[in-house]
């Protein structure tokens, strides 16, 4: 069953602006990772946020993380048309399994 | 250095028939994972393995096969093929497992008739 899901499901935006999306995942979590996925393509690896972690930026990325609400954020600041492409969350529930689980992802669209 | 090769890309399949995704890294990761992506449900796991000689299921192992002889490769066999395994397939290793980020293929996109 899916852990993470995606909000929105579609996000349109001009170039210039910032994207925000968010997660929700439903049991605790060991760490959470977003994905991009341009069309076509394979899933490339963008941010990774420990349990223990509230914040994280890489570059224009933003990446919260509230463990009490069971909830991530992901912005992109200053967006350009290269950034549009699917959005995933995926997180590692706890446990011993070594399962890494995908949301159903964001489809952002940054128009010129 | 190649990352995650995946082949062949594209595959059509009839009913009934069998035929082996295959997936090869050279980055010496010991973890290693099959997914399915369809429409509107995401990525979903079907089979991981965390090194040569162990593989465990995923979410929807039903009609998939894997084995792990080497830590390079990683096939993934579908047994009798059907409609419902139409999919874009990606193949994913990472060194550290779940901890740790994930390298992917640029997928497999098969259909079958």
């Amino acid at each position: 069953s899916q852990q993470g899901e995606e909000d929105p499901q579609a996000l349109s935006i001009q170039e210039g602006e910032n994207a925000t999306m968010n997660c929700s995942y439903k049991t605790s979590i060991n760490n959470l990772q977003w994905y991009r996925q341009n069309s076509g393509r394979g899933l490339v690896h963008l941010i990774l946020i420990r349990s223990n972690e509230r914040e994280k930026h890489s570059g224009r990325l933003r990446v919260t993380l509230d463990t009490s609400k069971k909830s991530s954020s992901l912005l992109i600041t200053a967006s350009r048309a290269a950034d549009t492409a699917s959005y995933f969350c995926a997180t590692a529930p706890q446990g011993g399994s070594e399962k890494l689980v995908f949301g159903k992802g964001t489809k952002l669209t940054v128009n010129p | 250095n190649a990352g995650v090769t995946q082949t062949p890309k594209f595959q059509v399949l009839k009913t009934g028939q069998s035929m082996t995704l295959q997936c090869a890294q050279d980055m010496n990761h010991e973890y290693m994972s099959w997914y399915r992506q369809d429409p509107g449900m995401g990525l979903r796991l079907i089979h991981y393995s965390v090194g040569a000689g162990i593989t465990d299921q995923g979410e929807v192992p039903n009609g998939y096969n894997v084995s792990r002889s080497t830590t390079e490769d990683f096939p993934l066999r579908l047994l009798s093929a059907a409609p419902s395994q139409t999919s874009v397939y990606f193949c994913a290793s990472s060194y550290g497992g779940r901890g740790t980020e994930a390298f992917f293929g640029q997928g497999t996109r098969l259909t079958v008739v």
